[in-house]
């Protein structure tokens, strides 16, 4: 079985450009999260998709950061314009369901480097 | 809302030796509680989950960790390191209805000393 695939792997931009990055979940996963990893920190939820809706997005900074899972199956997430402080490894998640005893299957993250 | 706290953002053991990775939940009600490991330059994996099924829970690659009320923890624990253990612990919680909405930890970064 296929993981979660994302890409690319790592990005560098300059402050105010705009970048986006895309995540295809395992088959047949209803659920898709995106989350924001900071050094030192832990994962920090951003987004969550069931299917094409979008069930929770309270953490997503909405002046700046987009995400769009048009057919229900693959994510793309944007930020436009970047900072330095979102300069982070952007890890996408998906599971069966989203009950909440699933297990999340993590894909590889985007190391995201803004100068 | 719910949030753990990890005690120990870095932890070295011996190889061979008991690991100990810390974690103190807060929470009205018992939650749902998770530990995932990140090898560098990988996404996580989970090693566990309680679900108030037991309070002692066996994982992967011979983890397994023990749910305390009393003390409001979930610490993770294996008898003897080993050099393939060495990566970062996530300790994570989440509500136990409606979607699942994970609440991540800081982290422990653990070091195996050969």
């Amino acid at each position: 079985e296929a993981g979660v695939a994302q890409s690319p792997r790592y990005k560098i931009i300059e402050k105010r450009q705009s970048v986006a990055f895309w995540c295809n979940p395992i088959s047949g996963h209803a659920t898709l999260y995106w989350y924001q990893q900071i050094l030192g920190q832990g994962p920090k939820l951003l987004i969550q998709f069931q299917n094409n809706g979008v069930v929770d997005d309270s953490q997503l900074p909405k002046d700046r950061f987009s995400a769009e899972r048009l057919k229900g199956v693959d994510s793309t997430l944007k930020i436009q314009p970047a900072k330095l402080e979102d300069s982070a490894v952007y890890l996408c998640a998906s599971s069966l369901a989203g009950g909440p005893l699933e297990t999340q299957y993590f894909g590889p993250g985007t190391r995201l480097l803004v100068l | 809302a719910q949030s753990v706290t990890q005690l120990g953002s870095h932890v070295s053991v011996s190889e061979g030796a008991l690991v100990l990775l810390r974690c103190n939940y807060s929470s009205s009600v018992p939650p749902y509680l998770f530990w995932y490991v990140q090898y560098p330059n990988q996404g996580l994996q989970l090693l566990l989950k309680y679900t108030s099924a037991a309070t002692l829970v066996k994982g992967i690659n011979g983890f397994e960790a023990e749910f305390k009320k009393s003390e409001t923890s979930f610490h993770l624990t294996k008898p003897s390191a080993h050099m393939s253990d060495a990566a970062e612990y996530f300790c994570a919680v989440s509500d136990t209805g409606g979607y699942q909405k994970v609440t991540f930890g800081t982290g422990t970064k653990l070091q195996v000393i050969p």
